[in-house]
């Protein structure tokens, strides 16, 4: 079992609408939680962290931590063409901070 | 503001060389990691080191290995490159459970 998996996407949606991410990780021990988001041809940048359970908004964009169930997930509101990226969850503890495979989102104009 | 330089944006190389890919930090933190990133993938983490001169193997550590001499600098070295490392090659920093910062990348092509 990989230590990070997110909905595997692409996922499509039309500008204005939210887009809905998911995340759930394997290590019960983990500390922080993270939401990157990766243009074409560039490095992640941090858009959104998480550490304790329930809701975190900021902005367009909302965390969502659930320590039991080991899912994490990011909502964006009113979705925009240039949040079209790919979405990367990301998970530290013991010093290690490991990825998923990402989500690509299209905002449909 | 902050910054993580890595020493190349492309890299062409040939089969069995030994590359070496480095990156700088000028934040002070104490963990820094190496990730390569292939389409579909996502980042694989192939080490990390949360201090000087200390390492940990990641998930594909298999035909690299690591160096940390001083804090700010993290080195990645293909002991003899193959064509199945050719990648992009991400370095990042960050402090303790705190977010990481990203350098630029480095496209290595192994040929």
């Amino acid at each position: 079992q990989k230590e990070v998996e997110q909905n595997s996407g692409p996922l499509s949606v039309p500008e204005g609408a939210i887009a809905s991410l998911n995340c759930t990780y394997s290590d019960r021990g983990s500390q922080s939680f993270f939401w990157y988001r990766q243009y074409s041809g560039k490095s992640p940048e941090l858009i959104m962290f998480i550490y304790s359970n329930g809701d975190k908004e900021d902005g367009r964009f909302t965390a969502q931590l659930n320590k039991a169930s080991q899912y994490v997930s990011l909502l964006i509101r009113d979705s925009q063409p240039s949040d079209s990226a790919t979405y990367l969850c990301a998970v530290t503890g013991d010093y290690k901070l490991s990825f998923g495979a990402g989500t690509t989102v299209t905002v449909r104009a | 503001d902050v910054k993580v330089t890595q020493s190349s944006r492309y890299l062409v190389k040939r089969t069995g060389e030994k590359v070496f890919l480095e990156c700088v930090q000028d934040m002070d933190h104490e963990n820094m990691f190496w990730y390569r990133q292939d389409p579909g993938l996502g980042l694989r983490l192939i080490y990390f080191s949360y201090d000087v001169k200390m390492k940990e193997k990641g998930d594909i550590p298999e035909g690299y290995s690591v160096s940390r001499e001083k804090k700010e600098r993290f080195s990645l070295i293909l002991e003899s490159a193959s064509t199945n490392q050719t990648s992009m090659y991400l370095c990042a920093s960050g402090s303790m459970n705190t977010e990481a910062f990203f350098g630029q990348g480095t496209r290595l092509t192994v040929v």
